[in-house]
């Protein structure tokens, strides 16, 4: 059984480039997760999605940064423009309701953005 | 600001020995904690969590102690494996259910 899935794997880009990260969730999950680690902050959640709508997204850093989920199986995360420190890997996670305590989030293997 | 903090980026442990990896929150509302486990290129995994009406929660070689009067979590493991050697996550669960990560500690079990 596929996990979630994220893609591209790894992504080198310029300053200033627009940078789309990917992701598909486990099937029959309703809940989606984007996370940012750094070295300093550990994980920090970005965004969260319920039934494909954005229910927080108290953790966007700013404008530039923008997340969609046209529908249950995919959702984008877009940096416009990118700059050096959003240099990190991101995740995306799914789980089957969302913000419970029983609730199990499931990560994708990550994307590992440098921005030069 | 940071609410939950593992302050120990690394932890080395001989194989057979006791792990210990701690994590320290601020927020006394947290009522969930969980601790995430990571291997290189692969995200995290959930390992063992506990509530905050327990002190005690196990799982085989996997034990998380809570002090709530002492705001800190602690997750054993003995004895420790090679295998165990990875990134582990602290987090805690707000009262809008939204996971609080800490830094990560890595640890290394040497054979």
């Amino acid at each position: 059984d596929a996990g979630v899935i994220q893609s591209p794997r790894h992504e080198v880009t310029e300053m200033g480039q627009e940078v789309t990260l990917r992701c598909k969730p486990i099937s029959g999950h309703n809940s989606l997760f984007w996370y940012r680690q750094t070295m300093m902050r550990g994980l920090e959640l970005l965004i969260y999605f319920n039934n494909n709508v954005p229910i927080d997204d108290s953790g966007m850093p700013e404008d530039r940064f923008s997340a969609k989920m046209p529908n249950a199986s995919f959702s984008t995360l877009k940096i416009q423009p990118s700059e050096p420190r959003d240099s990190a890997v991101y995740f995306c996670a799914s789980s089957f309701w969302g913000f419970r305590s029983t609730d199990t989030q499931y990560f994708g293997p990550g994307t590992r953005l440098t921005v030069l | 600001d940071q609410q939950v903090k593992q302050n120990s980026p690394s932890l080395s442990v001989q194989e057979g020995r006791i792990s210990i990896l701690n994590c320290d929150y601020t927020n006394s509302m947290f009522d969930y904690f969980l601790w995430y486990k990571k291997y290189p290129a692969e995200g995290p995994t959930f390992l063992i969590s506990i509530s905050s009406i327990k002190d005690k929660n196990e799982d085989g070689r996997f034990t998380v102690f809570l002090n709530k009067s002492a705001k800190h979590l602690s997750l054993h493991i003995v004895p420790s494996q090679p295998g165990d050697s990875a990134v582990y996550f602290c987090a805690a669960e707000n009262q809008g259910g939204k996971l609080i990560f800490g830094q990560g500690t890595e640890l290394s079990v040497k054979p």
